[in-house]
């Protein structure tokens, strides 16, 4: 079975500023997917941003980003110009290459980033 | 329907009661997910839905926990004899196919957020 580590459970930076969110994962496969959600206050999981493990580029949405290391298994996401809007929980969810049901997604913890403005 | 719809948003119920909660997928969705998510944790898989079928019911906790999904469409969670530790918000998730892939991508509803007194 997958894992998914969230190390951080609370991360704070200024309005404008540059934050990283860890994620590590534990896997025997060698095609997936990675996901970055956020969940605001409303509960509704908003998708980020995703990553294929079999693209070599790192993936990126305007100001998100991420660094994904698949020897190391390790996928960050880098928040740039941070927003207070940006402020909720994220979570690190992984995903099987044919994933259907219990392989759908796995998330982590989550890390919950605030914005001080 | 535009996205993933939820009732109740809330629900507050004695320990033993029956309850109920509705999900209705986005029109089309194939796949539908239940999860189960925890005060400071992330969504945890409890059943998938392929159509009308229950294709993985693998991680329902035990078998007061039951879930329906009679024309392929909405689905229902049943939880019988509701215990305290039932308490969390329940999220659903639609897919257009449930497989690998940006078709398989989970669009997620608001939660309905259940708490047993």
């Amino acid at each position: 079975a997958q894992t998914v580590t969230q190390s951080q459970p609370e991360m704070s930076v200024q309005e404008a500023e540059t934050v990283t969110l860890s994620c590590t994962y534990d896997t025997s496969e060698s095609d997936y997917y990675l996901f970055w959600y956020k969940q605001p206050p409303s509960r509704q999981m908003i998708l980020v941003i995703r990553q294929e493990a079999y693209k070599q580029q790192n993936a990126t949405e305007n100001r998100f980003s991420v660094n994904f290391q698949k020897a190391a298994k390790s996928f960050s996401l880098k928040i740039s110009d941070s927003q207070l809007g940006d402020a909720a929980m994220y979570f690190c969810a992984y995903r099987t290459y044919t994933g259907g049901g219990a392989d759908g997604l796995t998330f982590g913890k989550g890390t919950h980033l605030i914005i001080q403005p | 329907g535009a996205g993933v719809s939820q009732t109740p948003s809330n629900k507050v119920t004695e320990k033993g009661k029956y309850v109920e909660l509705r999900c209705d997928p986005i029109s089309g969705h194939t796949a539908l997910y239940w999860y189960r998510q925890s005060l400071g944790q992330g969504p945890e898989f409890l059943i998938y839905f392929q159509g009308t079928g229950a294709a993985d019911d693998s991680g329902l906790p035990n078998d007061r926990f039951f879930a329906v999904r009679p024309e392929g469409s909405v689905s229902t969670l049943k939880i019988q004899r509701t215990e305290r530790g039932d308490s969390a918000v329940y999220l659903c998730a639609s897919s257009l196919t449930g497989v690998g892939g940006r078709d398989g991508e989970l669009f997620f509803g608001e939660g309905s957020r259940l708490t047993v007194l």
